[in-house]
Parts: C-alpha cells; sequence; structure tokens
C-alpha cells in the first residue's frame, strides 16, 4: 500500500523558517518524481514545486529563492526546506507523487494527508 | 504561464443528475489535463489523467473529454459521494497549474 505521511508543520512567524517531511513507502520513491502542493485556508490547490528522480527541481515563482526541495533516496523521504517565510505561504501543504505517471502523462496518483503551516506574528 | 479556467465556480445538483465541468486552458495543452476530487479537508483523489484515462478505481460514472484548450468533466448520475470540490490541473508545462475549482452541493 502507498502511503505518504508528511510532517513538520506547525506555527512559525514571518520571516522565519520552517522544514517538511514527507515520509513515502509502497512503491520505488528512487524513480518517482515528487511535487509538494499547498492549500491556503479556504482557497484551491497551488503547486508549490517538483523535484525529478535525480534531483533536478522546479519551483513555481511564488516560492523561488525561497524554497528549496530535496529527497534522500536512501530513507525514501522527500523535503521541503521553506525560508523567508511570509504571511501568504499559510497553508495546509500536501506532498504528492507521481508513481505510475511518465515524464509525458504526468499526475499525481498519491497523496500526502498534508500538513498545516501557519505563518503569523 | 498557463492559466486554467474553471466553470462553474459552484452548482448545485441533485442526486442522479448528469453533472458538466469545464476547464479552458489559455493556450493548447494537448491532452496533458487531469481531474482531482477533494472532500472538506481531506487530501485530493485523482479522478481522470490524460484527459479522458479514468484512474483505476474510481467509478465509471465519472468521464473525461477534451483536448488542445477545452476540457470537460462529466459525471453520468450523482451521487451522494461524489458532493465535492473539483479541480483540473494542467502538466503541459511548468508551473504545473490548477484550475479555481468546482464546488458540488446538493440542491
Amino acid at each position: 500500500e502507498v502511503q505518504l505521511v508528511e510532517s513538520g508543520g506547525g506555527l512559525v512567524k514571518p520571516g522565519g523558517s520552517l522544514g517538511l517531511s514527507c515520509s513515502a513507502s509502497g512503491f520505488s520513491f528512487r524513480t518517482a518524481w515528487m511535487d509538494w502542493v499547498r492549500q491556503a485556508p479556504g482557497k484551491g490547490l497551488e503547486w508549490v514545486g517538483r523535484i525529478k528522480s535525480g534531483g533536478t527541481t522546479d519551483y513555481a515563482a511564488p516560492v523561488k529563492g525561497r524554497f528549496t526541495i530535496s529527497r534522500d533516496d536512501s530513507k525514501n523521504t522527500l523535503y521541503l526546506q521553506m525560508n523567508s517565510l511570509r504571511t501568504e505561504d499559510t497553508a495546509v501543504y500536501y506532498c504528492a507523487a507521481a508513481v505510475a505517471a511518465t515524464p509525458d502523462v504526468y499526475y499525481f496518483d498519491y497523496w500526502g494527508q498534508g500538513t498545516l503551516v501557519t505563518v503569523s506574528s | 504561464d498557463i492559466q486554467m479556467t474553471q466553470s462553474p465556480s459552484s452548482l448545485s445538483a441533485s442526486v442522479g443528475d448528469r453533472v458538466t465541468i469545464t476547464c479552458r486552458a489559455s493556450q493548447s495543452i494537448s491532452s496533458h489535463l487531469n481531474w482531482y476530487q477533494q472532500k472538506s479537508a481531506k487530501a485530493p483523489k485523482l479522478l481522470i489523467y490524460a484527459a479522458s484515462s479514468l484512474q483505476s478505481g474510481v467509478p465509471s460514472r465519472f468521464s473525461g473529454s477534451g483536448s488542445g484548450t477545452d476540457f470537460t468533466l462529466t459525471v453520468s448520475s450523482l451521487q451522494p459521494e461524489d458532493f465535492a470540490t473539483y479541480y483540473c490541473q494542467q502538466t503541459y508545462s511548468s508551473p504545473l497549474t490548477f484550475g479555481g475549482g468546482t464546488k458540488v452541493e446538493i440542491k
């Protein structure tokens, strides 16, 4: 059974930093492309960024230069390091896996349960 | 960036109704279009990928169609468990983008 479990959310002050983790099991993590998606309270889904197998990353404009996605294939774990946090970064952060997808037919077939990040003074 | 516009933003329907949600891309995305269902505060669930392929385990009352810039998600006979918010997503180019969502409510 595929499982994605996020952790690390919490309350942080504007300008602060926070790191999220996503522990994966039940599939070949090493070959999967992994994404982070967030959802502000009462709002829609927003793609944050992606890390391909091999480590190449891609980010949405609002987080580029502040957020860093990384992975440890030996631990089957995805990470999101968030720096210079702003109030508008307040959201539930989901990790998502493209397990059965290919680069040409790309979709998120598995999602974690999400972890809430609140940026407030 | 490719903008994804969903319509309507919300709708009211009854059990058994046929429901159609549309999604329009600001430029051609071929068939790189996915549909997700999200029930209140839960993680989204993949329904349709590549515009018209039904994800394993998803009921056949869900179907998707379209290519280029115009896409539709159809629920042939709405069931009580289908009341949720639906999102389209393009994966043609980065940044990946979602539509604003369509909330399907009980009439």
